[in-house]
């Protein structure tokens, strides 16, 4: 199994600035994913970490919004930009080896 | 395009009890299946995982589900429920076969009564 340590855990933001969160996995993944899971729904895919390259941006998800970096395999960031109260999420990241996907624990952002 | 639809957002049993959470997908092409479990305040734990081997697919703690085509459903079970089996449940299937793309269900919660 794979352990994936993500930061911060939680944090409260004034709507207008970014907050950036932060996966590192413990060994190499082949691929990396950042999901929303807002308040009382599901998870939704957010975008795919490419290693080296531009993230790949589900429908009514953005570059601009959520910038994603992936210098290697086995980091990620994430940055919620411009927030606003809609924002107010989890953010999870989860990586993929071996044809299993293992997840952080997930950030718990409030907009105010 | 895929989608899974899970019924009751809430389930409720008494320890000791049968634990069974439902879950229906729908797949243009044959699918990876998966259920997860978040406990409080963590992150989501792989129970168990359907990839076009047995459809009776068995997991951590006793969890099993099975893979019904026909019906086009992976209910999860649990033969007698624990106290720390209170958790959250997402049953999930892949994009593509790709095993890491994955489409959630809205989730359910299970709540164990002493």
């Amino acid at each position: 199994s794979a352990v994936i340590s993500q930061k911060p855990s939680r944090d409260i933001c004034q709507r207008g600035t970014s907050l950036t969160i932060q996966c590192q996995v413990d060994s190499q993944v082949t691929m990396m994913f950042w999901y929303r899971q807002q308040p009382g729904q599901s998870l939704t895919l957010i975008a795919t970490a490419n290693q080296g390259s531009e993230a790949t941006y589900e429908s009514g998800f953005v570059i601009d919004k959520f910038p994603i970096s992936r210098p290697n395999l086995t980091f990620s960031t994430l940055t919620v930009s411009n927030m606003s109260p809609e924002d107010s999420s989890i953010y999870l990241c989860s990586g993929l080896r071996n044809t299993e996907a293992f997840f952080g624990q997930g950030t718990r952002l409030t907009v105010v | 395009a895929q989608s899974v639809t899970q019924l009751g957002s809430h389930v409720s049993v008494s320890e000791g009890a049968l634990v069974l959470l439902r879950c229906n997908y729908s797949s243009s092409v044959p699918p990876y299946l998966f259920w997860y479990v978040q406990y409080p305040n963590q992150g989501l734990q792989l129970l168990l995982k359907y990839t076009s081997a047995a459809t009776l697919v068995k997991g951590i703690n006793d969890f099993e589900a099975e893979f019904k085509k026909s019906e086009t459903s992976f209910h999860l079970t649990k033969p007698s429920a624990h106290m720390s089996d209170a958790a959250e449940y997402f049953c999930a299937v892949s994009v593509g076969g790709s095993q890491g793309n994955l489409i959630f269900g809205k989730g359910t919660k299970l709540s164990v009564k002493p």
